[in-house]
């Protein structure tokens, strides 16, 4: 099992541009989760899904956006790149379908994202 | 919002002593997580506390909890080099939809 995949590990972007971070797990789990982590900030939820077809927003999810078409995706999509966005992304899944539900949270190794 | 606070921000020790780390939190719970991260990576879980137990233990890891005083405490045993990480407490947050993480108590053990 790869457990939760992050793509890419690295990313710098311009103001304005825009791009998708992957996310894929092959747990079957029905929860996923994206959460960003600046320091002094711990980690922040910025959206999450129980399931596919169903998303919903988190603490900070101004600038996102995120689908789940699948069980295994669910993709994060910052539509317009600004230099408050420069953060480590994580996504994480869990087996439970009622949100976490006291299930231990599975986490990919992050995405590092610079906006210049 | 925070519901988690770690305390202290950051610890330092020698290899062999015992790390203590705190968490408190606001609201009541269901249960309460606790996770490690290592530099650069993302979070791993170490070990799950429900609301009605008082203690758990999981290798040289002891998790209390006090919901009276809305607490619990992460008890690291004979530290080694390799338990240096960052620590964090998770709560659900009161729809059950999410984990609130604290901002984490960095521990660094020398040897």
């Amino acid at each position: 099992n790869a457990g939760v995949t992050q793509t890419p590990k690295f990313q710098v972007l311009k103001t304005g541009q825009s791009m998708t971070l992957q996310c894929a797990q092959d747990m079957n789990h029905e929860y996923m989760s994206w959460y960003r982590q600046d320091p002094g900030m711990g980690l922040r939820l910025i959206h999450y899904s129980v399931g596919a077809g169903i998303t919903d927003q988190g603490e900070v999810p101004n600038g996102y956006n995120v689908s789940r078409s699948t069980t295994e995706d669910f993709p994060l999509r910052l539509l317009s790149a600004a230099p408050s966005q420069t953060s480590v992304y994580f996504c994480a899944s869990s087996y439970s379908n009622s949100g976490t539900g006291g299930s231990p949270l599975h986490f990919g190794n992050g995405t590092r994202l610079t906006v210049t | 919002s925070q519901q988690g606070e770690e305390d202290p921000q950051a610890l330092s020790i020698q290899e062999g002593e015992n790390a203590t780390m705190n968490c408190s939190y606001k609201t009541s719970i269901n249960n309460l997580q606790w996770y490690r991260q290592n530099s650069g990576r993302g979070l791993v879980h170490l070990i799950l506390i429900r609301s009605n137990e008082r203690e758990k233990h999981s290798g040289r890891l002891r998790v209390t909890l006090d919901t009276s005083k809305k607490s619990s405490s992460l008890l690291i045993t004979a530290s080694r080099a390799a338990d240096t990480a960052s620590y964090f407490c998770a709560t659900d947050n009161q729809a059950g939809t999410a984990l609130i993480f604290g901002k984490g108590t960095t521990l660094s053990v020398s040897s």
